[in-house]
């Protein structure tokens, strides 16, 4: 079974650009979430979406930042403009819908490193 | 607001040593709390997950206890090799009382190294 993938693996950015990132989650699995770690600091949750809806978008740093999960299948999220405080490691998770035992547990991709210049 | 505190920040053991690292929360409402280790350049892997009705859990070389009342969580590893070198986050999971949102406030971490 193929595990959570996110893409890129690293972008480097300029203040003011945007970029795009993208999380496939495990197949089956209606729960997603992103989550950032910024350096130095905890890993800190961002969203999560179940299927296709936001469920909680709490985290969210602004208004630059927008996340989509058209389908119920895979996510993106957008920084638009980026600034330098969004430099980080953005991380995806992904878990079962909550009928099934262990429906919690998450699963994590590797993350996509961003950095902003 | 749950805070998370992992102790101590890095650890480093000569193999074969048993060891604990710990994990402390502010606040005792928790619905779950996940042990997991992290690699370089990789992502998480879930090592444990103990519900808050539940004391410990075990796997293979790994027993993680909970105990909600003091807010406290522990991660024994029995026996380290130098394949357990990595950094360890311990997260606790919060749930609405709906049940409809789910999230996990993270430590900094634990980064153990095991020198052979």
């Amino acid at each position: 079974e193929a595990g959570v993938t996110q893409f890129p693996s690293h972008s480097v950015i300029e203040k003011g650009q945007t970029v795009t990132l993208r999380c496939d989650p495990i197949s089956g699995h209606d729960n997603l979430y992103w989550y950032r770690r910024v350096m130095g600091k905890e890993i800190k949750f961002l969203l999560h979406f179940v299927k296709e809806s936001k469920q909680d978008e709490s985290g969210m740093p602004n208004n630059r930042f927008l996340a989509e999960r058209t389908g119920g299948t895979y996510s993106t999220l957008k920084v638009q403009p980026a600034e330098l405080e969004d430099s980080g490691v953005y991380f995806c998770a992904s878990s079962q819908d909550r009928r099934f035992r262990m429906a919690d547990e998450q699963y994590f991709g590797p993350g996509t490193r961003l950095t902003v210049t | 607001k749950q805070e998370v505190t992992q102790i101590p920040a890095a650890l480093s053991v000569p193999e074969g040593e048993n060891l604990v690292l710990n994990c402390s929360f502010t606040d005792s409402a928790i619905y779950n709390l996940q042990w997991f280790r992290q690699d370089p350049g990789k992502g998480l892997t879930s090592l444990l997950l103990i519900q808050s009705s539940q004391r410990e859990q075990t796997s293979g070389r790994l027993n993680a206890s909970l105990d909600k009342s003091s807010g406290r969580s522990t991660l024994y590893i029995a026996a380290s090799q130098p394949g357990d070198s990595a950094t360890y986050l311990c997260a606790v999971g919060w749930k609405n009382s709906g049940g409809s949102n789910y999230k996990l406030t993270f430590g900094k971490g634990t980064l153990l190294t095991v020198n052979p």
